[in-house]
């Protein structure tokens, strides 16, 4: 069955830097796109990032352009999220999320979710 | 502000039906990019309830659909359960952002 796992999250302080990562088993990990999605405390999904299948798709939400960088490795079946600068706003739960098609399709959606990592961003 | 618009929150009583709503635009469900729906329970990780606009993944009860129309879409539950207690959340793909984008997500109450 398809599992994904995230780790990584913490508390850390304005400014810092963090990196979270997703172990994925249970499916061909290099046929997939793959997302980040975010979850603020007592707040609504918010999309973070998408990396296509063979890595070389990538797009952001604005919020997070130029601090953040998505990157996968399919040797290790590993999807990774850099977040540099970060902000109190960045605070929130951060899923990885398998999308079921190959992350070049805007037809995309998320069939299968980690349990998430807490980041907490504070002082 | 999301870009696609839900209600925050719509209410039912046990065996009826709700619908709740998702408001994009031209750039979004108007461009003819599909709508996803997810249910999440409290404390829990979303789980994609309706694809493709009107489609349910194996498990997903029939009492659950989807509908989708110009730049609008809607997820129809009949015969409310007290357990459909939860929120909701619309997913698409902005053409304009290019990126994907939800919904702010509808508390559904059942009375």
């Amino acid at each position: 069955q398809v599992q994904l796992v995230e780790s990584g999250g913490g508390v850390v302080q304005p400014g810092r830097s963090l990196r979270l990562s997703c172990a994925a088993s249970g499916f061909t990990f290099s046929s997939y796109g793959m997302h980040w999605v975010r979850q603020a405390p007592g707040k609504g999904l918010e999309w973070v990032a998408v990396i296509s299948y063979d890595g070389r798709n990538k797009n952001y939400v604005d919020s997070v352009k130029g601090r953040f960088t998505i990157s996968r490795d399919n040797s290790k079946n590993t999807l990774y999220l850099q977040m540099n600068s970060l902000r109190a706003e960045d605070t929130a739960v951060y899923y990885c999320a398998k999308d079921r098609y190959s992350g070049y399709d805007t037809g995309g959606y998320f069939d299968y979710w980690g349990q998430g990592t807490l980041v907490i961003v504070s002082s | 502000q999301s870009v696609l618009t839900q209600p925050p929150s719509v209410s039912g009583a046990p065996g009826q039906r709700v619908t709740i709503s998702c408001t994009g635009s031209s750039s979004n469900i108007g461009a003819g990019n599909d709508v996803h729906w997810y249910q999440q329970l409290p404390g829990t990780v979303p789980k994609l309830l309706i694809y493709g606009n009107n489609n349910r993944p194996s498990g997903v009860p029939d009492r659950f659909s989807g509908s989708k129309s110009g730049t609008s879409a809607s997820l129809a539950i009949t015969g409310l359960q007290a357990d459909d207690e939860t929120d909701y959340y619309c997913q698409s793909y902005d053409s304009s952002l290019s990126g994907w984008v939800f919904g702010g997500g509808t508390k559904l109450t059942v009375l």
